[in-house]
């Protein structure tokens, strides 16, 4: 069964420090990632897509793949309260999350 | 921009109730998805349609049937709800399926059976 897996927190960094979150999946054809934000009593909203090896940054966020170890990862720089959430990874090829990290950033 | 609807946002039924959840997008996107999410479990995935006049099976299909009415809506039944059934449901649609650009999630319908 392929899986995607993630650490489920929670997560607790100081504000403006940077925080990590991981995620590992298991099918090796995986070509697409996602990663996706969730606050509490909310949908999921798209924050970053990676497909190639490396990284890429959007602002204050940074998704980095090694397909050959099989992880993907989202650091977020100068953490902010209002990054607290539930950071979901997904992967395209069978529509599968992983369960989520909480992350919460305190003041 | 609406982009996904979902009615209704909650919803509490009895065991052995029958109800339908609907979903609309405006975005003209071909493939529609039902997830359910349960604390610790992340998004699990029901049905999704790929485009118009196909419906298929995804992680967790038992006790829920799907209908693909048109381009726009993809509604999700429970034929007769069990507690193991509550959960919130989130339905989402992309421009394809498989997507290089992620989904657009609905507000998600809380469903409680008692």
């Amino acid at each position: 069964q392929k899986e995607v897996e993630q650490n489920s927190g929670p997560l607790s960094v100081p504000e403006g420090a940077i925080a990590s979150l991981n995620c590992t999946y298991s099918d090796r054809g995986s070509q697409s990632f996602f990663w996706y934000r969730q606050y509490s009593g909310k949908s999921p909203e798209l924050i970053m897509f990676i497909y190639s090896n490396g990284d890429k940054e959007d602002g204050r966020f940074t998704a980095q793949l090694n397909k050959a170890s099989q992880y993907v990862s989202l650091l977020i720089r100068d953490s902010q309260p209002s990054d607290s959430a539930t950071y979901l990874c997904a992967v395209r090829s069978d529509m599968r999350f992983g369960a989520g990290t909480r992350l919460t950033v305190k003041p | 921009n609406a982009g996904v609807t979902q009615t209704p946002k909650f919803q509490v039924l009895k065991t052995g109730q029958s109800m339908t959840l609907q979903c609309a997008q405006d975005m003209n996107h071909n493939s529609m998805y039902w997830y359910r999410q349960d604390p610790g479990m992340g998004l699990r995935l029901i049905y999704y349609s790929a485009s118009e006049g196909t419906t298929d099976k995804g992680e967790v299909p038992n006790g829920y049937n799907v209908s693909r009415l048109n381009k726009r809506e993809f509604s999700l039944r429970l034929e007769s709800a069990a507690p193991s059934q509550t959960s919130v449901y989130f339905c989402a649609s992309s421009l394809r399926t498989p997507t290089n650009y992620g989904y657009t999630f609905g507000s998600g319908t809380r469903l409680t059976v008692v």
